[in-house]
């Protein structure tokens, strides 16, 4: 099965400040998804952003961005000119692209402070 | 649109009690998920459902777990009877199929049981 490894269990962050989450995965598979979630206090889980293995290009979302490394089996989560509303739990998820693999598979999480 | 319906959103029940959850995927998401989360034991996957079937049931702990899709609109996970154990938040989520669509999740259920 694929695993999805959050190293950092908790990051902090100056407010208006650039701060990175890292996130590795383990798989055999050549073509798949890759989500990064953010879980605010509220408990909702948003999507944040998606990467699909097959495209070279980073995804961006406003002040979102991720680094995705295939070779390294890396993916890490850039969140620019951080504000207060920042504050989370932020999730990764992998999915396979394959059809009849329809589960994803979720890291431990990351708990973003931001501090003013 | 409307995203992904659960209800009820908070349940205090006690112990040895019939507890139904119920979720409404968004409209045109053929795959559903039930989801559990806990600070002890993280985000658990309990089962998930493709086209109204369930796929993987794996992640159910026990036999006191149930889930159902009797339609594309609408999902229950059942836990009978509840133990305290079962305190969790229970998330379901949706997602276009086939694959490479995001989840989009519902608010959650917080359960308690006392």
């Amino acid at each position: 099965a694929q695993t999805v490894t959050q190293s950092q269990p908790e990051m902090s962050v100056q407010e208006a400040e650039t701060v990175t989450l890292s996130c590795t995965y383990d798989t055999s598979e050549s073509d798949y998804y890759l989500f990064w979630y953010k879980q605010p206090p509220s408990r909702q889980m948003i999507l944040v952003i998606r990467q699909e293995a097959y495209k070279q290009q980073n995804a961006t979302e406003n002040r979102f961005s991720v680094n995705f490394q295939k070779a390294a089996k890396s993916f890490s989560l850039k969140i620019s000119d951080s504000q207060l509303g920042d504050a989370a739990m932020y999730f990764c998820a992998y999915r396979s692209a394959f059809v009849n693999r329809n589960q994803f598979y979720f890291g431990t999480g990351t708990s973003l402070t931001v501090i003013p | 649109d409307a995203g992904v319906i659960q209800s009820p959103r908070h349940e205090v029940t006690e112990m040895g009690q019939e507890v139904t959850l119920r979720c409404k995927p968004i409209s045109g998401h053929n795959s559903l998920f039930w989801y559990r989360q806990t600070m002890m034991r993280g985000l658990e996957l309990l089962i998930y459902f493709n086209n109204n079937v369930p796929i993987d049931d794996s992640g159910m702990p026990e036999d006191r777990f149930s889930a159902k899709m009797p339609n594309a609109s609408f999902s229950t996970l059942k836990i009978q009877p509840s133990e305290p154990r079962d305190s969790a938040v229970y998330f379901c989520a949706s997602s276009p199929s086939p694959g490479g669509g995001a989840q989009y999740f519902g608010p959650g259920t917080r359960l308690l049981v006392l």
